[in-house]
């Protein structure tokens, strides 16, 4: 089935050591999304690609990146993450942006920071 | 800026009674108007959706309601089931425009068996 994977589902760190998360999509959908989850909160959006443009929120702090090597594949990384970064962070697509298709989320990478 | 307000925060209900969970937008020109169930550990997913031409749409026990003059849209579940437990958010969107949701804040739903 067409789906969004991300990896690792689970992933433990140590303060200020740079870490990768990953999100695959065989949807081919243009948007990718990256969303930071905390506590059954929703989900707050850290930036987006339309196809290779790259879309920054104003909060999202500078040691939040991404990158989008093509159609398929986005990385969020986290340069020197805080305790404060501990949360679930979730990728998600979304199709043609001029017509209504909801957005396709992957069951997340949750993240701990010790 | 745009938002949009869901209550109520948390719901309870018995197992076979209905659950309404309501929201409110801000942006007039919201037209597209996503439901996602998300249970402990998993991400959102899509229950129903409803365009801003259509003023309610069912799927078996999940029904969603749009009333755009008061800018309120709403889910209700019939029937319920202890399945049905999980955390609910609405969402907006402007399609046509940036290609951002706004999410709602999110109702924790337990229903008791």
């Amino acid at each position: 089935d067409a789906m969004v994977i991300q990896n690792p589902r689970y992933q433990v760190t140590q303060f200020g050591k740079p870490v990768t998360l990953s999100c695959s999509q065989t949807l081919n959908h243009n948007v990718m999304y990256w969303y930071q989850q905390k506590s059954s909160q929703a989900p707050k959006l850290l930036f987006h690609y339309y196809d290779k443009d790259f879309n920054n929120e104003a909060d999202t702090p500078d040691n939040f990146q991404s990158r989008r090597p093509n159609t398929s594949f986005c990385f969020l990384d986290i340069r020197s993450p805080g305790l404060g970064d501990t949360a679930m962070y979730l990728c998600a697509t979304s199709g043609l942006v001029y017509s209504n298709q909801p957005q396709h989320f992957g069951d997340g990478t949750r993240l701990s920071i010790l | 800026g745009e938002n949009v307000e869901q209550h109520p925060s948390t719901l309870s209900v018995q197992e076979g009674d209905s659950a309404v969970i309501k929201c409110t937008y801000s942006d007039s020109a919201s037209n597209y108007f996503p439901w996602y169930k998300q249970e402990l550990g998993k991400g959102p997913q899509l229950i129903i959706d409803i365009r801003s031409n259509v003023g309610e749409k069912k799927d078996q026990r999940i029904a969603v309601t749009l009333n755009k003059t008061a800018k309120h849209f709403s889910l209700h579940i019939t029937e319920t089931q202890p399945e049905d437990s999980a955390v609910y958010f609405c969402a907006s969107r402007r399609v046509g425009g940036t290609y951002k949701y706004i999410f709602g804040t999110g109702t924790r739903l337990k229903v008791l068996a």
